[in-house]
């Protein structure tokens, strides 16, 4: 079975200091994904990455970065966190080999890790 | 831009019934559909992923069908229990640059009554 985890399941953190989610799977997938999940507007794509040190902007990609130095290991930054930023971050991974879009269900399911809920005072 | 929208938005039911949830998305250039269930608190576990060439999967209780032309697919369960009460959420592959993103909808919330 595919296992994404999260760092943490719930972070509380002050306005302006820099905070890391960190996300690891462990099925050698490719790609990767953080998304954050609002009540009443769903699940957002922040950023996703598609092979180490290799990252795409995903929707609202304003005011994080994003890090992948090995392929197991995501990380989503927040460089100084604010009070909307207080969210439940969700990240995901897939098999999908290669840059470019090719069918198969396996390579396309996505995977998600348990969520960290972030609260920023 | 492509947008996807759930019906109804919660929905509770006696158990044993038969039950459909509804997924609408605006643009028909997809890859897939994938169907998510979400229990409270924690992340999404995958149900069901239809490519765009196909019309339906089935994996036990649940079958997903997918009408690209007008945009539509719904997610079957039979038999319902209280263990399927959570929130379902569908998301499209949109047809991008790199075709990687999922757009999601906002997702149905299940509540199965013993």
């Amino acid at each position: 079975d595919v296992k994404v985890t999260q760092s943490s399941r719930y972070l509380v953190k002050r306005t302006g200091e820099k905070v890391f989610l960190e996300c690891v799977q462990d099925m050698d997938h490719e790609n990767m994904f953080w998304y954050r999940q609002d009540p009443g507007l769903g699940l957002r794509l922040i950023y996703f990455s598609y092979d180490v040190k290799m990252k795409e902007k995903g929707d609202i990609p304003e005011g994080y970065s994003v890090s992948r130095e090995k392929k197991e290991r995501f990380s989503l930054i927040l460089e100084s966190a604010s009070t909307n930023q207080t969210s439940m971050y969700l990240c995901a991974s897939s098999l999908f080999r290669g840059r470019y879009w090719r069918e198969g269900r396996e390579a396309d399911t996505q995977y998600f890790g348990p969520g960290t809920r972030l609260t920023v005072l | 831009k492509q947008e996807v929208t759930q019906i109804p938005a919660a929905l509770s039911v006696p158990e044993g019934e038969n039950l459909v949830l509804n997924c609408s998305f605006t643009d028909s250039a997809i890859y897939n559909l994938q169907w998510f269930r979400q229990d409270p608190g924690k992340g999404l576990t995958s149900l069901l992923l239809i490519q765009s060439s196909q019309r339906e999967q089935t994996s036990g209780r649940l079958n997903a069908s997918l009408d690209k032309s007008s945009g539509r697919s719904t997610l079957y369960i039979a038999a319902s229990q209280p263990g399927d009460s959570a929130t379902y959420l569908c998301a499209v592959r949109r047809r991008d640059n790199y075709g990687q993103n999922f757009v999601f909808g906002p997702g149905t919330r299940l509540s199965v009554l013993p």
